[in-house]
Order: structure tokens, then C-alpha cells, then sequence
């Protein structure tokens, strides 16, 4: 599964549109992007997922490049309940299994 | 909806005591899997379940073993628990093949 570097902090403020963006250079052509969110001491969350160009759903947004090598979490006007862990995650999916392989995630702070 | 279910929610074991960890995924969900998240760590696979069959293997200690049943619930036996294994444990389903897990609440173990 290819390995994934994403910030490992970041602060925001309530109101502001947030990008995290994530790095993952030995993405295989099957593989998918996929954000999962996890607030302390909860299960992680999906959020979003992607293969190419730009996904939106009613939470996130997300931007992928056209090589594929990186991709971005964009949150807009974010609120204090969106201070949460955001995990980067690249795997092919559709099998019999698709376990996720958490990296260091990414500790989003908003604040008032 | 109906989401995972976990229980205990929280369990405090003395050191070579075992504990039964329980899930029960989702209504329709045929796949379970079972994480580990230590104190500031990251969620780490364990093992899953499709069908009532083993379908993967993480870095699952050989002190830990765990069954799908009929019903698809699943349980995750831990003997000679060590002080190493307090943790949060989560229990994630989905649908074969499909990309999104939905994870539970998780099940903190305490070991003393």
C-alpha cells in the first residue's frame, strides 16, 4: 500500500476554509484516496474519497492532481466541532479485503 | 440508522486475565474488522472477517484470536493480556468490496 506524509498540525480559525494536503508518490493506478476524521477517543470517520480531478460531497472536498501524487482535503468554514484527526489514507479497494492502513495522521486545532 | 455496536464500551482486566471483546456490524454488513489504537497512536489493523472466514491478518499478537459467527457478529479473544494491550479496540463493517468501513465506538481496555 502506498505510504502517505501528511502535516502533522495544523491550526485554523472558525470560519475559514482549511486544505490539508497529503503526499503519496508511489500511489498504484488502482489505488483510491480516501480521508477518514476522528475525533478523540471515537472511531475514525469517512469522509471523502477520490481517484482523479475533484470529488464534493455535503463535507469536504477533494482535489487531486493530475499525476496523482498528492491530493487535498479541503474543509470550508470550518467550525470548533471540526477540531478532529485527519488521516490520509491510499489502498486499491473492491476485494474481499480492504483493510486501511492508518499513517500519522493530521491534528486539526480550530479555534474561536 | 443503525450503527456498529460494541460492548464492553469500557473493561478493566488485571495482567494475565482474558477479555471478550464484541461487535456486531451493521444489518446487511458481511465484513468486519477489528483495529488497535494505543494512547496517542494510530489506528493499527488487526484482523478481519468475510463470510465467517478469516480474510486478512495484521499484526495480530497470537495471544489474541477472533471469530465471525453465523449472525456476522464477531468476537475478539485476548488471553494473558499484558500491560501493553490497553488500548482503545474498534470494530469496523461494510459491505464486500465496498471502499467505506463504519466503524463503532471502540471498547477501551484497561489493563492493570
Amino acid at each position: 500500500l502506498a505510504k502517505t506524509t501528511q502535516p502533522i498540525s495544523m491550526d485554523s480559525y472558525e470560519g475559514q476554509e482549511v486544505n490539508i494536503t497529503c503526499s503519496h508518490n508511489n500511489i498504484a493506478t488502482n489505488d483510491y484516496i480516501t480521508w477518514y476524521q476522528q475525533f478523540p477517543s471515537q472511531g475514525p470517520r469517512f469522509i471523502i474519497q477520490g481517484y482523479k480531478t475533484k470529488v464534493t460531497n455535503e463535507v469536504a472536498s477533494l482535489f487531486i492532481p493530475a499525476d496523482r501524487k498528492s491530493s487535498t482535503l479541503s474543509l470550508p468554514r470550518v467550525s470548533l466541532s471540526d477540531t478532529a484527526v485527519y488521516y490520509c489514507l491510499v489502498g486499491a479497494y473492491g476485494g474481499a479485503t480492504n483493510k486501511l492502513i492508518f499513517g500519522t495522521g493530521t491534528l486539526l486545532a480550530v479555534q474561536p | 440508522a443503525a450503527g456498529v455496536i460494541q460492548s464492553p464500551r469500557h473493561l478493566i482486566k488485571e495482567k494475565r486475565e482474558t477479555a471478550t471483546l464484541k461487535c456486531y456490524p451493521i444489518p446487511r454488513h458481511d465484513t468486519v474488522y477489528w483495529y488497535q489504537q494505543g494512547p496517542g497512536q494510530d489506528p493499527q489493523f488487526l484482523i478481519s472477517f468475510y463470510e465467517k472466514m478469516q480474510s486478512d491478518k495484521g499484526s495480530i499478537p497470537d495471544r489474541f484470536s477472533a471469530q465471525q459467527f453465523s449472525d456476522y457478529h464477531s468476537e475478539l479473544n485476548m488471553s494473558s493480556l499484558e500491560l501493553g494491550d490497553s488500548a482503545l479496540y474498534f470494530c469496523a463493517s461494510s459491505l464486500v468490496g465496498s471502499d467505506t468501513q463504519y466503524f463503532g465506538p471502540g471498547t477501551r481496555l484497561t489493563v492493570l
